[in-house]
Parts: C-alpha cells; structure tokens; sequence
C-alpha cells in the first residue's frame, strides 16, 4: 500500500459525458501528479500540481482540467468523454521534487467510455 | 526530448532462471532513472532507483546500474520466482518533475 488513494476503482460512463476522478495524496507529500495509461499511448504524464499551484503540465487535452485543494486532495475532471479516453488514470504524490523525487502511486481509477 | 526504450516482451521464463531486461534513455544531462513494477490488476510500484552516474539501485534481488557511457539501465535478478510475474517500466525524471517510461516489458515465470 503506497498510502495514495483513488476513487472510484472503476467508472463506465458514455461518450459526451464528463467525470470526476479523486486522488488523496500520501500524508505530507505536497505534490501530485496525474499519468494515464492507455493501450495506445502507453503511460503518459499529464499534470503536476504543488501545493495548490499548477507546476506543469504534459500532454493533457483541453477537455481535461485538474485542480489541488487546500487539504492537498486533487482531482481530474474529464469532459464531452470519447471512445478513446477509455483508460487507467493514476494519481502519484511525493513529498520533494527535484532530481531525489520519488513519486509513490495509487492504484489507479479504471474508465471506460461507452 | 527525453526518451526511453524498453526491450519488448513478454518475457517468459523458468522459474530460478537470469532475467534481464534492456532499458536505454535519451536526454539531456543525466537524469534520476528508475524501475517500476506493476503486478496484475494493481498500480505502480517503485522497485528501484538511481540518481547518478554508476549509481546502482537493488530491491528484492532486482539490480541495476546506470550506464552514462551507454545511456543504459538494464534490470537484472539472478534466480526469477513466479511471484515476480508482472509488467516492468523504466522510466526516466524529466524537466518539470515528470516520469518519462518506456512502454513497458510483461513477464512471465512459469513453474
């Protein structure tokens, strides 16, 4: 148990629709990241959060946004959902950044678009 | 931009054979790397790491040195178990704190 936590485990949804993913980070750790892994694209990087602030962003889709609250929780919220959002989406947190990152990962939210 | 590649899989071996699995990575100065496992149904786990130059990262049996002269980091472990079954990514820290992995090598120990 890394001490990251997702929910849900699994969401099936429809095309169109939007969706709401939550990450709580491990006590302490400030910052949070989103990956999702697809059979296509493999595991890609999606957004950096520190403390409240946006720190970077990958190749995340404008339908895609994410934010981090002040109790340090983030979530993804995904929107007008295709067929090919269809992916695992995984929330990582660590306490530093820099080259000694070491990013600890949930176990990840399963959606599936219809 | 920074890269890594992976040997493709699945890799299958006999249980207590050699494993080794090729990881190289394209980037620019010289990057923390790591080995992530991710075991059936579950998320990532990080398995070992290294920060620098011929810097060698071990957990549970897994090794593996960094290589600047070949931009490698090569995953070993002497005598495999099924229980280590799994999906294998290495990946590299990129600008901006991200993890750049390579597409992952499935292997399979059979009895």
């Amino acid at each position: 148990d890394s001490g990251v936590t997702q929910t849900p485990k699994h969401l099936i949804t429809a095309t169109g629709q939007r969706v709401t993913l939550r990450c709580s980070p491990r006590s302490g750790d400030l910052s949070v990241y989103w990956y999702q892994q697809s059979l296509d694209q493999g595991l890609q990087f999606l957004i950096h959060y520190y403390n409240g602030e946006e720190r970077a962003k990958g190749n995340i889709l404008e339908r895609f946004s994410a934010q981090q609250f002040p109790d340090l929780h983030s979530e993804l919220n995904l929107s007008s959902l295709e067929l090919g959002d269809s992916a695992l989406y995984f929330c990582a947190s660590s306490v530093v950044t820099g080259q000694y990152n070491e990013q600890f990962f949930g176990p990840g939210t399963r959606l599936t678009v219809l | 931009g920074n890269s890594v590649t992976q040997m493709e899989g699945p890799v299958t071996l006999s249980e207590e054979a050699f494993l080794t699995i090729n990881c190289t990575y394209t980037a620019t100065g010289y990057p923390s790397l790591f080995w992530y496992v991710q075991y059936p149904g579950e998320g990532l786990q990080l398995l070992l790491k290294a920060t620098k130059a011929d810097d060698k990262g071990s957990n549970k049996g897994f090794e593996a040195t960094y290589r600047k002269e070949t931009t490698s980091f090569h995953l070993e472990k002497g005598s495999v178990q099924v229980s280590d079954s799994a999906v294998y990514f290495c990946a590299l820290l990129g600008g901006y704190n991200k993890l750049i992995f390579g597409a992952g090598t499935r292997l399979a120990v059979h009895p």
